[in-house]
């Protein structure tokens, strides 16, 4: 099946540095990627969508300097919290869309990345 | 824009009971997912709903849509401690390709 990794799992950082997260299609390309942040008991809120080779769309009230989405590849997209502050420790989760041997249709989503910002 | 409300966002069962979580959507979708999450991991897929009338099954899940009713519904068979988790709902509108998730349901299956 089609498999999403995330790297890291858990990332402790302090205020005002940046972290990096990964988001990888092992199997599959993926045309598409989006970015999700989930607060604790509560929903998957969309940030940001991103096509291979092109800007990534950001939802409503998502800081783009703030978030930087960047997807390079057909198998690799990244999100950067620059200068995070407490405010951003949430868990972020990726999904991969399929483009090529797998179905367009459904969303593979990544194990997650836990962000801690003390 | 489409809106996705699901109840009820608390649910807590006996084993051996049955229960149906219900899922509105307020414009047209052209696919309704089901996702199962267990604390601090990610989502598992469970069902894709892709017309109207269609109803899919596994082991004491079944998910149905009715597409005119704009509701989707998951409903629980006999219910056992294994099934406790949080269940998302999330519709994809007809043009684009991004997901609307539900608020969340989180059972509780006591023994």
């Amino acid at each position: 099946g089609a498999v999403v990794s995330q790297h890291p799992s858990r990332v402790i950082c302090k205020s005002g540095t940046s972290v990096k997260i990964e988001c990888r299609s092992l199997d599959f390309q993926a045309t598409t990627m989006f970015w999700y942040r989930q607060f604790p008991k509560k929903s998957l809120m969309l940030m940001a969508t991103s096509n291979e080779g092109s800007k990534a769309t950001y939802e409503q009230g998502v800081e783009k300097d703030k978030f930087l989405i960047n997807h390079a590849s057909l198998t690799l997209s990244t999100l950067t919290v620059t200068s995070a502050h407490p405010e951003d420790s949430s868990f972020y989760i990726c999904s991969a869309r399929g483009g090529l041997r797998i179905s367009t249709d459904t969303q593979y989503f990544g194990p997650g990345t836990r962000l801690t910002v003390l | 824009e489409l809106k996705v409300e699901q109840n009820p966002l608390f649910l807590s069962m006996q084993e051996g009971k049955n229960y149906t979580i219900y899922c509105n959507y307020s414009t047209t979708s052209d696919r309704l997912y089901w996702y199962r999450q267990d604390p601090g991991k990610s989502l598992e897929s469970l069902f894709v709903l892709l017309s109207n009338g269609a109803v899919k099954q596994e082991g004491r899940l079944m998910a149905s849509l009715d597409t005119k009713a704009r509701l989707s519904t998951l409903h629980i068979t006999a219910a056992v401690h294994d099934l406790s988790a949080t269940y998302f709902c999330a519709g994809k509108e007809t043009s684009g390709s991004r997901l609307t998730f539900g608020e969340g349901t989180q059972l509780t299956v006591n023994p």
